[in-house]
C-alpha cells in the first residue's frame, strides 16, 4: 500500500488564483481529514469527511471547500487564494480503529 | 474536549527513556489520551493511545496517573530519530468523526 499520497509537493500561487490540493489514500478508509499548520503551530481541522458524499466543516474551513466522490479521493479547492492560506496542508485518513495516517503534506505559498 | 497542557520543550541523551509528561486536568472519563509525533515537518505519526490502563507497543509506553489528570510517554531507549515534536491529544472515541486536536506539542531533542 501506498498509504496517503498527496500532490502537489510545494506549490506558489498569485493572490486571487484557485487551485486544488489532491488527497487520495489505498487503504479503503472511510474517514479522511484535511489539515492545515502554520509555522510553529499544531495542526487545525479544515473539513473531513465520513465517507463517499459526506463532509462537514472542521475549525477553520473558511476559504476552502471539498468533495468526496469515491473513498480514495478527497481533494480540497481553494478558489480565491489569500496570503493567510500560505500553510502546510495535512491529509489523513482513518479506517474504524483509532489511528490516523496522514500525507506527506503539500507546502503552499500564497504571493 | 478536554485541554492538554505539555512542557515546550526537553532534551534527553542518546539511549537513556525519554519521559514526556503531559497534563489533562479536565479530562472526561470517556475520553482518551492519544500521543503523536512529529518528524521535521513530516505528516504526524500515530504513537499510543490509552484510557486509563498503562500501554505499551513496539514504539512506546504510555503511564496514565489513577486520577487519570495526567500521563506520561516512554520512549524507553531514544535514539536520534526520537527527535521530533511529540503531542498530546484528548479525544472522546465513540465511533465518529474522531476530530483530533493538536496544541503545539514538546519538542523532544535527542543528543548524542
Amino acid at each position: 500500500n501506498a498509504g496517503v499520497t498527496q500532490t502537489p509537493k510545494f506549490r506558489i500561487l498569485k493572490i486571487g488564483q484557485s487551485m486544488t490540493l489532491q488527497c487520495t489514500q489505498d487503504m479503503n478508509h472511510n474517514y479522511m481529514y484535511w489539515y492545515r499548520q502554520d509555522p510553529g503551530m499544531g495542526l487545525k481541522l479544515i473539513y473531513y469527511s465520513v465517507g463517499a458524499g459526506i463532509t462537514d466543516k472542521g475549525e477553520v474551513p473558511n476559504g476552502y471547500n471539498v468533495s468526496r466522490s469515491t473513498t480514495e479521493d478527497f481533494p480540497l479547492r481553494l478558489e480565491l487564494a489569500a496570503p493567510s492560506q500560505t500553510s502546510v496542508y495535512f491529509c489523513a485518513s482513518r479506517l474504524n480503529h483509532n489511528e490516523q495516517f496522514f500525507g506527506p503534506g503539500t507546502r503552499l505559498t500564497v504571493l | 474536549d478536554a485541554k492538554t497542557t505539555q512542557p515546550p520543550s526537553m532534551d534527553c541523551a542518546e539511549g537513556r527513556a525519554a519521559n514526556l509528561p503531559c497534563n489533562h486536568s479536565t479530562i472526561s472519563g470517556n475520553e482518551y489520551v492519544y500521543w503523536y509525533r512529529q518528524i521535521h515537518s513530516q505528516g504526524p505519526q500515530y504513537i499510543i493511545h490509552g484510557l486509563k490502563n498503562n500501554e505499551t507497543n513496539e514504539m512506546a509506553s504510555l503511564i496514565i496517573t489513577e486520577d487519570r489528570k495526567s500521563s506520561t510517554l516512554i520512549l524507553p531507549h531514544a535514539t536520534l530519530r526520537d527527535t521530533a515534536v511529540y503531542y498530546c491529544i484528548v479525544r472522546v472515541v465513540l465511533g465518529g468523526a474522531q476530530k483530533l486536536v493538536f496544541g503545539q506539542g514538546t519538542r523532544l531533542t535527542i543528543n548524542p
